[in-house]
């Protein structure tokens, strides 16, 4: 069975403070992704990476920052966290050339006061 | 521009009502249609994989059919634990891993 964690399940934050969120998976896949999910706007892409320290913007990459030192782990890394981003942030991961399925970990509610 | 819609956004049903939940895509070229469950809280869970036009999957209660345009998840049956909320996701026209969601349906299945 394919297993992503993610590093806190809820995480509640100061305005301007340094945020890293986690994620692992232990199915050795290439590809690993970053959404936050918002009520009426579905899933949306921040950031994926293909491989060890690549990394592509996806839809709405402004005010967040990955890091990829290691294959199985993948960092969303907000700068400076604004209220703007109090939101669900789930991880994905995906073995491209079987599918592409994406499986996802089970998200971090993040609340900026 | 790639785009997935789909309705109803929510649906409420009497414990063994069947009914079905749609998802309308535009894609130039489909490279596959997904489709997860997700309960309130957690990540989405995945269930299905489409790639053409009349192909079918089905499991447990739940089977998904695919045409050119619109993929429809059936729901034969439900029951209470089926309640959650449906997502739809095909991949993307360019050479790309990315998925494009749609809001997703929320079902409800009452006893």
């Amino acid at each position: 069975d394919v297993k992503v964690t993610q590093s806190s399940r809820y995480l509640v934050k100061r305005t301007g403070e340094k945020v890293f969120l986690e994620c692992v998976q232990d199915m050795d896949h290439e590809n690993m992704f970053w959404y936050r999910q918002d009520p009426g706007l579905g899933l949306r892409l921040i950031y994926f990476s293909y491989d060890v320290k690549m990394k592509e913007k996806g839809d709405i990459p402004e005010g967040y920052s990955v890091s990829r030192e290691k294959k199985e782990r993948f960092s969303l890394i907000l700068e400076s966290a604004s209220t703007n981003q109090t939101s669900m942030y789930l991880c994905a991961s995906s073995f491209p050339g079987r599918g592409d399925t994406q499986y996802f970990g089970p998200g971090t509610r993040l609340t900026v006061l | 521009e790639d785009q997935v819609t789909q309705s109803p956004e929510a649906l409420r049903l009497q414990e063994g009502e069947s009914s079905s939940l749609n998802c309308s895509y535009t894609v130039s070229g489909l490279r596959g249609l997904f489709w997860y469950r997700q309960d309130p809280g957690k990540g989405p869970e995945f269930l299905f994989t489409l790639y053409s036009a009349g192909e079918e999957k089905e499991k447990e209660r739940l089977k998904a059919t695919l045409t050119k345009k619109e993929s429809f998840l059936h729901i034969t049956a439900p029951k209470p634990e089926d309640s959650a909320t449906y997502l739809c996701a095909v991949r993307g026209s360019y050479n790309t891993d990315k998925l494009i969601f749609g809001t997703g349906t929320r079902l409800q299945v009452f006893p």
